[in-house]
This record gives C-alpha cells, sequence and structure tokens, in this order.
C-alpha cells in the first residue's frame, strides 16, 4: 500500500538557519504530494503542494520539488523564523482508489531565537 | 467567514460511555473526514463522506461511526467498542475528493 516516510524529530535550529526535512514515498501511479503544518494545539494547514514530477510547491519561503526517480519531495527554507516552530506533516493523495490522505509521522522543528 | 469548526476543544468521558464529535463546514464542500492523530504518529482515516447520505470506513473504522443528514455536518461517535479512543481528533473537508483538504481546529478526547 501507500506510504510516506518522514525524517524523525524533533529537529532544533537556531533562527536563520537553512531547513530541510526530508521525506520519501512509496505509491503506485503518480500521487500528489503535500506538506502540512500543525501549530500547537491547532488542525492541519495546507503548507504547499505538487501534483506532478518535477513541480516545484512554494509557500512562506518554503520549497518542496517533487523528485520522481527518487520518490521524494524534501521540504527546504533557507532561513527560519521563531515562528516556523510547529510539527510538519509530508502527505500523499493517490490518484487510485478512495484518493484518501496518506501521511508520514510528522516532524517536529523547534527553532531558538 | 468560512471555515470548519469542531466542539468542544477538550471533552472528556468515562469509559464505557458514547461520546460524539461535532463537525460543521460552511465552505459548501462536498467531502468531509474525519482523522486520528497520536503522539508520534501521522494522521488516520476513520471515516469519509463524498455526499449527503453517503460514507465509506477508512483505514480504523472499529468502534466508530458516522453520520451524514445534512451536507455542512458530519458527527463522529466514539463508541465503548473503540479500545483506545484517547487521541486529537481532527475533521476536515473538501470541494471533491481530489481537492485540498481544509482542516478543522480539532477535539481532544480524554477517556477517564
Amino acid at each position: 500500500g501507500d506510504s510516506v516516510t518522514q525524517m524523525e524529530g524533533p529537529v532544533t535550529l537556531s533562527e536563520e538557519a537553512f531547513l530541510t526535512i526530508n521525506c520519501t514515498y512509496t505509491a503506485t501511479g503518480y500521487p500528489s504530494l503535500f506538506w502540512y503544518v500543525q501549530y500547537p494545539g491547532e488542525g492541519l494547514q495546507l503548507l504547499l503542494k505538487a501534483t506532478k514530477a518535477d513541480d516545484k510547491g512554494s509557500n512562506k519561503g518554503f520549497e518542496a520539488t517533487y523528485r520522481k526517480e527518487t520518490t521524494s519531495f524534501h521540504l527546504e527554507k533557507g532561513s527560519v523564523q521563531v515562528s516556523d516552530s510547529a510539527v510538519y506533516f509530508c502527505a500523499l493523495r493517490n490518484k487510485f482508489g478512495n484518493e484518501k490522505l496518506t501521511f508520514g509521522t510528522g516532524t517536529r522543528l523547534t527553532i531558538i531565537p | 467567514d468560512g471555515g470548519i469548526t469542531q466542539s468542544p476543544k477538550y471533552l472528556f468521558r468515562k469509559e464505557g460511555q458514547n461520546v460524539t464529535l461535532s463537525c460543521e463546514q460552511n465552505l459548501n464542500h462536498d467531502a468531509m473526514y474525519w482523522y486520528r492523530q497520536d503522539p508520534g504518529q501521522g494522521l488516520r482515516l476513520i471515516y469519509y463522506s463524498q455526499i449527503v447520505n453517503d460514507f465509506q470506513k477508512g483505514d480504523i473504522a472499529e468502534g466508530y461511526s458516522v453520520s451524514r443528514e445534512k451536507k455542512e455536518s458530519f458527527p463522529l461517535t466514539v463508541t465503548s467498542a473503540q479500545k483506545n479512543p484517547t487521541a486529537f481528533y481532527l475533521c476536515a473537508s473538501s470541494i471533491g475528493r481530489d481537492n485540498e483538504q481544509f482542516f478543522g481546529p480539532g477535539t481532544r478526547l480524554t477517556v477517564l
């Protein structure tokens, strides 16, 4: 079945550091890929998405590129801020079957001033 | 102001009791979903509904029930048959099944 593997956290960085959170997936066909962010005590918000190979999703300084050859969708940001502290989830949605979202386990990110 | 509301934010229940979690959306979305989130785990799909009066089991439906009598409402009942109900429950909706899902703020259920 479909699955998503994220780098384990927690991740702690200093403000203005470069961020990478790794995400790889296993799926049949050509899934759409997503990054969601969850701030403390809140629901999930869509951060960015990519629907086909080589697409780059971007939002709020975050980027991720859909790499079919390595089945990856790594999240990057050039200079993180304290306000980026949250849990980040990588997810895929397969166009076959019931099109449910399959989530990774989440990566907790803490940015220290 | 469109969005998804879940109530209550925190819910406590005694073991053996059924409890119903509310989810309402005013986004005019056809599809609605219930997920469960446990510490250190991703979200797991409990039930989903693509249209009024229709719903399907997700990956972990045992011990849960839902109804979809109105487009804007998709309540989840956690029954006494659910062996480990303490968790954070998230409701989501989308225009259609291949569109972005929007999430509510969640309900944290604790069984005492």
